[in-house]
């Protein structure tokens, strides 16, 4: 049984970077049918994509335009896991956040979610 | 981007009542098309993949179908654990979006 375990902090500081993680049982961060994604969830912006790694012989990333110049996803193959830092926290990144894998166009397993306040 | 629109926005429904929601998108997704309900405090729950694949576990009740632009997410029979909201999203392409989701409440 798949499962993603998120760690981190709850609250962050403007202008601060934040770091999560999502540890993997049951499947490899390495995984050559799966793609590790990122999304978040407020009242104002909904359920919102943030970014993906996923490997197909090289590692590969995407990410949200809206976040593309402060993000970076990254894949922890010594622990299986794979991490979120988003840099320039302001308080409209204040949200839930939630790790997800994708076993190919199916967003199948959720993290149990992050709530993430910026505040001073 | 693909844009997606849900409607209704929220729907009053019984226990036992048929309930239908639609999901439109702004260019054709073939099949890739995911269905979630998400509850308070919950992360969303995948119920439909595909379309109109039922992911393991989920009861037959909640049906989907469509294809292209236009996709129908149909509980046939609500259940008291049903109410909660409904979001489609579009798995064709990055950046995956969602809609905006439709709330089901008791009538």
């Amino acid at each position: 049984q798949v499962q993603l375990q998120q760690s981190g902090p709850g609250l962050v500081k403007p202008s601060q970077t934040l770091s999560l993680t999502c540890a993997i049982s049951g499947d490899s961060v390495s995984s050559n049918s799966a793609a590790w994604n990122w999304f978040r969830q407020s009242p104002s912006r909904g359920l919102e994509w943030l970014g993906r790694t996923y490997y197909r012989s090289q590692w590969y990333y995407d990410y949200a335009v809206s976040v593309k110049s402060r993000i970076t996803v990254n894949p922890d193959t010594s622990k299986n896991q794979f991490s979120l830092q988003l840099n320039s926290m302001t308080p409209e990144d204040t949200a839930m956040y939630f790790c997800v894998r994708d076993r190919g166009h199916c967003f199948d397993i959720w993290g149990q979610g992050t709530m993430v306040t910026v505040s001073s | 981007d693909i844009q997606m629109t849900q409607s209704p926005s929220s729907l009053s429904a019984s226990v036992g009542d048929r309930v239908t929601i639609t999901c439109r998108t702004s260019q054709s997704l073939s099949n890739y098309l995911n269905w979630f309900q998400q509850k308070p405090g919950q992360a969303p729950k995948l119920l439909i993949y595909a379309a109109s694949s039922l992911e393991s576990g989920v009861p037959s009740r909640f049906i989907g179908s469509g294809s292209g632009t236009e996709f129908t997410l149909t509980i046939s029979s609500l259940q008291p654990e049903d109410f909660a909201t409904y979001y489609c999203l579009q798995s064709y392409s990055v950046p995956s979006v969602f809609g905006p989701g439709t709330k089901v409440d008791v009538k």
